[in-house]
């Protein structure tokens, strides 16, 4: 079975600052789905960034991107130039590319950033 | 928005109480989800909807009943529960694998207190 860790319970980082949040993942599937999720206060879950395993290039999104290492099966999430919005809980996933399976997505237990103005 | 939407936002029952939980998406997704999020611990799968046919059950225990009437609606029915089944009940929906967007959309959530 899969499972995703982050191994960060809680961060910070300072206003207008750069912050990596961790997040690993035991599989035996080649072929799958990493996802970061992001959930403030409000706790509305939303997708802040995708990375398809095929591709060896780093998904990146405005200020988010991610350094994926497939080999190590490390999926972690740089966020530069933090914001006050920043602050919320950031869940790594994992979702398997295989028919059968496809419909389960597996979180990981959830980073809680803080963000100091 | 997310196009996820989940009513009630908030509920208060009684361990004898039956009540149910709703969550409707227009998105035109085939599958649909529903999470439990407690306090501490990870996010957890209760059950999925392929199609409107249920292809998960994660161990959940009979208390909790999930209906899929349509690609569109789901339900959680709730009877008999528990203080420890008081969390952040969680909606999500995503479309077929092969399907260009592989994420999972999410409702806003229903915290659930049982008294």
């Amino acid at each position: 079975a899969q499972t995703v860790t982050q191994s960060q319970p809680e961060m910070s980082v300072q206003e207008a600052e750069t912050v990596t949040l961790s997040c690993t993942y035991d599989t035996s599937e080649s072929d799958y789905y990493l996802f970061w999720y992001k959930q403030p206060p409000s706790r509305q879950m939303i997708l802040v960034i995708r990375q398809e395993a095929y591709k060896q290039q780093n998904a990146t999104e405005n200020r988010f991107s991610v350094n994926f290492q497939k080999a190590a099966k490390s999926f972690s999430l740089k966020i530069s130039d933090s914001q006050l919005g920043d602050a919320a809980m950031y869940f790594c996933a994992y979702r398997s590319a295989w028919k059968t399976s496809y419909d389960k997505v597996i979180f990981g237990p959830g980073t809680s950033l803080s963000v100091i103005p | 928005e997310t196009g996820v939407t989940q009513t009630p936002r908030h509920l208060v029952m009684g361990m004898t109480n039956k009540k149910s939980l709703k969550c409707e998406q227009h998105l035109g997704h085939n599958a649909m989800y529903w999470y439990k999020q407690s306090a501490k611990k990870p996010l957890e799968l209760m059950f999925v909807y392929n199609f409107k046919e249920q292809t998960e059950n994660n161990s959940v225990p009979s208390r909790f009943s999930p209906e899929c009437p349509n690609s569109s609606h789901l339900f959680l029915h709730l009877h008999t529960l528990q203080p420890e089944d008081s969390a952040l009940y969680l909606c999500a929906s995503s479309q077929a694998a092969g399907a260009s967007l592989t994420e999972a959309f999410f409702g806003q959530g229903t915290r659930l207190t049982v008294v």
